[in-house]
């Protein structure tokens, strides 16, 4: 059964640092997001992707989180300058078209600013 | 703000009880509706999408009730394995971002 994949699984770094998270959705797929839970808490909406732009964002996703799908198989969160209340569990989403858009998701990468 | 609304548990039941989840979403406009599973630490993993009409698969049963909207979620004959936190979700009108609710935790004893 085809899955999302995220890595790295874990990332540690440092206030201020830039980390990118990486993600290669379902292969035929056409609709991309990203996720985030901070520990004890609802699973959030950061950013949805489709046709190679943004399609809707949340207050979350500020000037400092970025996305891009580079290639044909990955898609990518940027942060640029980390903060504490970055930390947190990102889980990558997709979904193909039609229907009910039941969106299926990575194992997440478990992000943690020091 | 557009929320999703669960009572967070634990619900605590022994293997083989019937236990039932409910929700309340805000947004008027959401068209689809789900219960996702997670389990500590992990993603959310879909259970089951939720349909008008109310559906079933095996021992689980969903219900939508648009008017008030309210969405449970009925498990037959529980299983150890069912342990879980539920999800309740909502997308919204333009069905690119999805709602979730905080969750109810399902503890199943032996």
């Amino acid at each position: 059964e085809p899955e999302v994949t995220q890595t790295p699984s874990h990332q540690v770094t440092q206030m201020g640092q830039e980390v990118i998270l990486r993600c290669v959705p379902i292969s035929n797929h056409l609709y991309f997001y990203w996720y985030r839970q901070i520990l004890g808490q609802k699973v959030e909406f950061l950013v949805s992707f489709y046709n190679n732009e943004i399609s809707e964002k949340s207050e979350i996703f500020d000037d400092q989180f970025s996305v891009e799908r580079p290639d044909g198989s990955n898609f990518t969160l940027k942060i640029r300058s980390t903060k504490l209340e970055d930390s947190a569990m990102y889980f990558c989403a997709s979904n193909g078209a039609g229907g009910m858009k039941t969106q299926y998701f990575g194992p997440g990468t478990r992000l943690l600013v020091l | 703000r557009k929320e999703v609304e669960q009572d967070p548990g634990p619900f605590n039941v022994p293997e083989g009880a019937t236990v039932a989840f409910n929700c309340t979403y805000s947004n008027s406009a959401s068209q689809s509706f789900f219960w996702y599973r997670q389990d500590c630490r992990k993603e959310p993993k879909l259970l089951m999408s939720v349909y008008s009409s109310g559906n079933e698969d095996g021992r689980f049963t969903a219900q939508l009730n648009r008017a008030s909207q309210y969405i449970s979620l009925l498990i037959r004959d529980s299983k150890l394995s069912d342990s879980a936190t539920y999800l309740c979700v909502a997308d919204n009108n333009a069905g690119n971002m999805l709602t979730f609710g905080g969750g109810t935790r399902l503890m199943v004893k032996p």
